[in-house]
């Protein structure tokens, strides 16, 4: 299965955007990049999915490397309510079960 | 919609006792799974379906047990608990096919293994 690499933990300050890395250098043709998000307490939250081409949605945006093999979360206001830990995911079309790594444990500060 | 339900939401065993946590879904969904979340710790799959009567192991299979006999409802069945299966069990569902879809998750079940 195709891994992702995350940073433990990020910090950010509120109501500038942040940028969350994920690195999949051996994520194949068929594998989609999913991006989750778990608010303390609470079962993960879908936030935006992508395969080759950038992506925006109300919640944020995701920025694809042309080799496809790291990807960008990009929050572009972080609120407190944003923070959460945010988990990059390869899901592939054929099968698509998901397998969650450790996340980067997002920190918003006032 | 109701989403993804699961109940109960905590649940307190003695080592060897059995039980079912029970998921249940709105959607129509075809896919659904069960994960589970240890402190500090990513979800890792126990086991998925890809439709009525169809289930497969995921990373950590062993001791639960799954069936599909509906659409509606995924339950997890713990033969006999052991505390290293103290932990927070997550149920998820979403549509399935060539495309990517999102995961709809309930709200867990704490479990705690005495």
């Amino acid at each position: 299965d195709a891994k992702t690499t995350q940073p433990n933990s990020m910090e950010s300050n509120e109501e500038e955007p942040v940028h969350l890395p994920c690195n999949h250098s051996t994520i194949s043709g068929t594998d989609y990049i999913h991006w989750y998000r778990q608010l303390p307490s609470q079962g993960p939250e879908y936030v935006i999915h992508g395969l080759t081409s950038n992506v925006n949605n109300r919640m944020a945006s995701l920025a694809i490397a042309e080799d496809r093999k790291s990807s960008t979360l990009i929050l572009h206001r972080a609120t407190l309510r944003d923070a959460a830990v945010y988990y990059c995911i390869l899901r592939d079309a054929n099968n698509n079960d998901m397998r969650f790594g450790a996340g980067t444990r997002l920190t918003v500060k006032p | 919609n109701a989403g993804v339900t699961q109940t109960p939401k905590f649940q307190v065993l003695k080592t060897g006792q059995s039980m079912t946590l029970q998921c249940a879904q709105d959607m129509n969904h075809e896919y659904m799974s069960w994960y589970r979340q240890d402190p500090g710790m990513g979800l890792r799959l126990i086991h998925y379906s890809v439709g009525a009567g169809i289930t497969d192991q995921g990373e950590v299979p062993n001791g639960y047990n799954v069936s599909r006999s509906t659409t509606e409802d995924f339950p997890l069945r713990l033969l006999s608990a052991a505390p290293s299966q103290t932990s927070v069990y997550f149920c998820a569902s979403s549509l399935r096919g060539e495309g990517a879809y999102e995961q709809y998750f309930g709200p867990g079940t704490r479990l705690t293994v005495t």
